[in-house]
């Protein structure tokens, strides 16, 4: 079983749309989780970044992460074509220098 | 406020020659450093990471190798360069908050 999960999709939908983005893990020692946003032929931006359990609002985006579940969701509300990118999640331990586990990312397009 | 830079941002090598790829960071000190890879439809895959000046941690044994010569410099680097080699490198950086920031990433093509 892999440290992260994450659907590749494509995922395609339509301009205002409520997006839902997930990811599984299997390390319940994870305690920091981040959400990143790249663009093609650019480097991933920092989207969200949550601390333990809980939601973070920011704009149209929330982030939620339910480790009871180990699970983690990115929502994208009123959707717009810019939104269009691929997104990768990423979680890291609460110890010493230990490194981002990332997911394979999931590539949205949001139609105009 | 702090900012990445790499570069060169694209490069094409043949089979064979030499890397370097340099990665600076502005306005920390003593960040932690990345170098991950990105090849075509797959993920980020760590290379090396660096907690200091001459500390680097080698995640995956290639024919790749990293030096930080500097508090704030990165850089990557190879003696003989294969096609495997191709890919998107990223540097990243991560603040003392635990937030990880990548910078603009370089290119590479190997022919």
């Amino acid at each position: 079983q892999k440290e992260v999960e994450q659907d590749p999709g494509p995922l395609s939908v339509p301009e205002g749309a409520i997006v839902s983005l997930n990811c599984t893990y299997s390390n319940s020692a994870f305690q920091y989780f981040m959400w990143y946003r790249q663009y093609s032929r650019k480097g991933p931006e920092l989207l969200m970044y949550t601390y333990s359990s809980g939601n973070k609002e920011d704009g149209r985006f929330t982030a939620q992460v339910d480790k009871s579940s180990k699970y983690i969701s990115l929502f994208i509300r009123d959707s717009q074509p810019s939104d269009s990118a691929t997104y990768l999640c990423a979680m890291r331990r609460n110890s010493g220098n230990t490194p981002l586990v990332f997911g394979k990312g999931t590539r949205l397009s949001v139609i105009a | 406020s702090q900012t990445i830079h790499q570069w060169p941002a694209t490069l094409v090598q043949p089979v064979g020659s030499p890397l370097s790829l340099e990665c600076t960071v502005e306005g920390t000190s003593n960040p932690n450093l990345y170098w991950y890879r990105q090849a075509a439809g797959r993920g980020l895959q760590l290379l090396f990471y660096s907690v200091g000046i001459g500390q680097i941690s080698s995640e995956v044994p290639q024919n790749l190798s990293a030096s930080r010569p500097q508090d704030r410099q990165f850089i990557l680097s190879s003696k003989k360069l294969l096609l495997s080699d191709s890919g998107f490198y990223l540097c990243a950086w991560r603040a003392p908050s635990n937030e990880q920031f990548f910078g603009p990433g370089t290119r590479l093509t190997v022919l």
